[in-house]
């Protein structure tokens, strides 16, 4: 069964500063695709970014950025100039392929992140 | 149009109601899911329809059932909860081709069950 470990259940970081979360997983499979989504107050998931498994290429998107390291199945997310509006939790996911041809997306716990002013 | 409406946001229900959640989406999506967030939780999957099909059951009571009328619309069917059923519903959509996939989100139900 795959697994999603989030080993940081709080973390803090001044406005304008950078920060990085951290994930690993564990999985047999070769082709996947992992994910971090930020969850605020409102409750509504969203997409911050994603990462094929077979892109050796880092994900970018703005001032987010993950360091995939496939081998150490380890998926970090870097959040630059971070900014009040990115307090939120994030989950780290990560989705496999079933044999019904459906998604299935397993979560991490969690990190909450708060953004000092 | 990337959004996924649940109705309704909040939800009050006693132990012998019946009562529904709505999802509804209008991405052209084929895969929908059902999941339930504990507060401080992360979701956890309850079930998956795939072309209005239901793939995945992940052991959830029967007192929750699903439904997908048509490719827009998933509804979950509510009977006789227990109170350890409060907690927020998520619904979410993707496509089920795995070469562009992302599941979007909607703003959940939180349901209090009374």
């Amino acid at each position: 069964a795959q697994t999603v470990t989030q080993s940081q259940p709080e973390m803090s970081v001044q406005e304008a500063e950078t920060v990085t979360l951290s994930c690993t997983y564990d999985t047999s499979e070769n082709n996947y695709y992992l994910f971090w989504y930020k969850q605020p107050p409102s409750r509504q998931m969203i997409l911050v970014i994603r990462q094929e498994a077979y892109k050796q290429q880092n994900a970018t998107e703005n001032r987010f950025s993950v360091n995939f390291q496939k081998a150490a199945k380890s998926f970090s997310l870097k959040i630059s100039d971070s900014q009040l509006g990115d307090t939120a939790m994030y989950f780290c996911a990560f989705m496999r392929l079933t044999q019904g041809g459906s998604e299935k997306l397993v979560f991490g716990k969690g990190t909450k992140l708060t953004v000092n002013p | 149009d990337t959004e996924v409406t649940q109705t309704p946001k909040h939800l009050v229900m006693g132990m012998t109601n019946k009562k529904s959640l709505k999802c509804e989406q209008h991405m052209g999506h084929r895969a929908m899911y059902w999941y339930k967030q504990k507060a401080k939780k992360p979701p956890e999957l309850m079930f998956v329809y795939s072309y209005e099909k239901l793939s995945i059951n992940e052991s959830v009571p029967s007192r929750f059932s699903p439904e997908c009328p048509n490719s827009s619309l998933l509804n979950l069917h509510l009977h006789a909860l227990q109170p350890e059923d409060s907690a927020l519903y998520l619904c979410a959509s993707s496509q089920v081709r795995i070469s562009n996939t992302e599941a979007f989100f909607g703003q959940g139900t939180r349901l209090t069950v009374v």
